[in-house]
């Protein structure tokens, strides 16, 4: 059974920094990508970031960059999210999932791995002073 | 990006047909058949529902179907049940390795 537990979730003051991690177990984590997509309280949802299987590409939303980094351990099966200068408007539930993809480890269209096929259940982030 | 437009709310009574729209622009949904669909029940994390336009994942029931025309993706519930009532987004490929999300739809079965 394919599972996803976040851990690291908490209340931070705007400016200040946090690590969600993110515990993969049932499926082959080295070969698939991984995202983050956040939803703010009663809002809708919003892709954070994304890693390639083997950590050599990263993609982020605008409005993350610079300031948020994913990262990945294969061989613990960890995924990460590093936030600094964090801001009131990232308040939200951010949840770690996996690419569907195509079915091969690599070689997947890239719309193919926006495919979110297994969802954590979620780290709330609240930033507030 | 801008989010996709989904109308806020739907409803309609057991067993009858509803459809909710998703519509971007040329460079998302119009562009890419790439368009996803996700239920989410409150407080629950999100389901895939369909992918690749039409596509079920295994064990979504074949009465949520999927469809797209121009700009606008479709996502249809032939024979409406109780337990379909929930939210539900949209999203699509948006080119340089994003991906952009609707606003989000509940649907409200009477």
């Amino acid at each position: 059974e394919v599972q996803l537990v976040e851990s690291g979730g908490g209340v931070v003051q705007p400016g200040g920094s946090l690590r969600l991690s993110c515990a993969a177990s049932g499926f082959t984590f080295r070969s698939y990508w991984m995202s983050w997509v956040r939803q703010a309280p009663g809002k809708g949802l919003e892709w954070v970031a994304n890693i390639k299987q083997d950590a050599d590409e990263q993609y982020y939303v605008d409005s993350v960059k610079g300031r948020f980094t994913v990262s990945r351990d294969n061989t613990y099966n960890l995924l990460y999210l590093h936030m600094s200068s964090l801001r009131v408007e990232d308040t939200a539930v951010y949840y770690c999932v996996r690419g569907k993809g195509c079915g091969h480890t690599y070689g997947c269209p890239v719309g193919t791995l926006y495919y979110f096929d297994y969802w954590g259940q979620g780290a709330l982030i609240t930033v507030s002073s | 990006q801008s989010a996709l437009t989904q109308p806020r709310s739907v409803s309609g009574s057991p067993g009858q047909s509803v459809t909710i729209s998703c519509t971007g622009t040329n460079s998302d949904v119009g562009g890419y058949n790439y368009v996803s669909w996700y239920q989410q029940y409150p407080g629950k994390a999100p389901k895939l529902m369909i992918y690749d336009v039409t596509k079920r994942p295994s064990g979504v029931p074949d009465r949520f179907s999927g469809s797209k025309s121009g700009n606008t993706a479709s996502l249809t519930f032939s024979g409406l049940q109780a337990e379909d009532e929930a939210d539900y987004y949209c999203s699509s490929y948006a080119g340089n390795y994003a991906v952009i999300f609707g606003g989000g739809t509940k649907l409200t079965v009477l």
